[in-house]
């Protein structure tokens, strides 16, 4: 069964420019999470979809950052304009989603997509 | 303020050793901790989850354990090899809807 991909694997864009990232889930999960790590902090929590909704964005930066997942499968992170500080690891995961909930779920990690903002 | 806190940030020990990685968090509301390696470059590896109903887990030579009333998740790596070397991630869930809140890691370094 093929994990958690995400692409690109690296990315280095000048400031004001636009970067879409692509997460592709395991498939059949429901639960889609972008987490996100800048230099020297926690992987911080962005947002999480169920299926195609977004169930909690409260992680969300600012409105430059808009995230989709057309159909409940794969997910789209976009940047527009970038900036500096928005250089980090992006990183994706996904969980089955039991008809309980998420509690006691794994998730499940992508490698992550490394952004440079120059 | 930091909610989930791990320490030492980084521990080198002589192969063979047996040591434990501590994770510490301020709010006892959890459903579930979840501990996590990562190599250099990589993504995350889930290793051991556990439920807030359960007090451990284990899975080979990895033993974490969770108790809630001390906000403390303790992760216990026996008979450790050189392949151990890598960055250790706790992260707890305490709004059931797996929002992951994660500490900043332990890098461990084992060496031959």
């Amino acid at each position: 069964e093929a994990g958690v991909t995400q692409f690109p694997s690296h990315s280095v864009i000048e400031k004001g420019q636009t970067v879409t990232l692509r997460c592709d889930p395991i498939s059949g999960h429901d639960n889609l999470y972008w987490y996100r790590r800048v230099m020297g902090k926690e992987i911080k929590f962005l947002l999480h979809f169920v299926k195609e909704s977004k169930q909690d964005e409260s992680g969300m930066p600012n409105n430059r950052f808009l995230a989709e997942r057309t159909g409940g499968t794969y997910s789209t992170l976009k940047v527009q304009p970038a900036e500096l500080e928005d250089s980090g690891v992006y990183f994706c995961a996904s969980s089955q989603g039991r008809s309980s909930g998420t509690l006691g779920e794994t998730q499940y990690f992508g490698p992550g997509t490394r952004l440079l903002v120059l | 303020k930091q909610e989930v806190t791990q320490i030492p940030a980084a521990l080198s020990v002589p192969e063979g050793e047996n040591l434990v990685l501590n994770c510490s968090f301020t709010d006892s509301a959890i459903y579930n901790l979840q501990w996590f390696r990562q190599d250099p470059g990589k993504g995350l590896t889930s290793l051991l989850l556990i439920q807030s109903s359960q007090r451990e887990q284990t899975s080979g030579r990895l033993n974490a354990s969770l108790d809630k009333s001390s906000g403390r998740s303790t992760l216990y790596i026996a008979a450790s090899q050189p392949g151990d070397s890598a960055t250790y991630l706790c992260a707890r869930d305490s709004s059931n809807t797996g929002k992951l809140i994660f500490g900043q890691g332990t890098t461990l370094q084992v060496k031959p």
